[in-house]
């Protein structure tokens, strides 16, 4: 079962916009990360945030979590050709001490 | 630091064959974790050990699938028979830290089956 999803399921951008995803979870946790990967490759770690943290910021990279709501975004802000991938928020079960992958937000950046 | 090593990258075989999968960690990361990705979709855990210990093995077809982790470091994951639904990338990631710190992935091997 997946814990966490994302919305959008795809997103196109020009380059320079940003770009916003967000992920809702159902059950409490210890933090979420972000990953990308790209076509055929594997997940590169992004960003964790933990639970008691709002936001955090990495480079063109900020995430939210709203524990409250059950749910975070990324914002990619400038962005580039570079940056299309797809997106997957992962969630790290406070209950259980696993890693679930949501389905993803697929982002396509033309230039 | 080297990555997560995974061979083959990619295999072909008929329903009702037998495949293997093998992974090489991060060195001195403890914790080692097997991912199905069907296309479009997400990974979906199938195996985490802590060690050469099974952690978390609740989504693995334990009746086709199989998996090891010998003295800790290197880990295969095998299916026998396989189905057509076992089309998929299969993911190898390990971290340092059950849960708390990042997974670092391997680029997967890619399955087709016939």
């Amino acid at each position: 079962s997946q814990q966490g999803e994302e919305d959008p399921q795809a997103l196109s951008i020009q380059e320079g916009e940003n770009a916003t995803m967000n992920c809702s979870y159902k059950t409490s946790i210890n933090n979420l990360q972000w990953y990308r990967q790209n076509s055929g490759r594997g997940l590169v770690h992004l960003i964790l945030i933990r639970s008691n943290e709002r936001e955090k910021h990495s480079g063109r990279l900020r995430v939210t979590l709203d524990t409250s709501k059950k749910s975070s975004s990324l914002l990619i802000t400038a962005s580039r050709a570079a940056d299309t991938a797809s997106y997957f928020c992962a969630t790290d079960e406070a209950a259980g001490n696993k890693l679930t992958f949501g389905g993803g937000t697929r982002v396509l950046v033309k230039p | 630091e080297a990555g997560v090593a995974q061979s083959p990258r990619y295999k072909i075989i008929e329903k009702r064959q037998s495949v293997a999968f093998w992974c090489n960690p991060i060195s001195g990361h403890a914790t080692l974790y097997w991912y199905q990705q069907i296309l479009g979709q997400g990974p979906k855990l199938l195996i985490q050990f802590q060690n050469n210990g099974v952690v978390d093995d609740s989504q693995l077809p334990k009746d086709r699938f199989s998996a090891e982790r010998l003295k800790g470091v290197d880990s295969t994951l095998k299916i026998q028979p396989a189905k057509l639904e076992d089309s998929a990338v299969y993911l190898c990631a390990s971290s340092m830290d059950r849960g708390r710190s990042p997974l670092h992935f391997g680029n997967g091997t890619r399955l087709t089956v016939t």
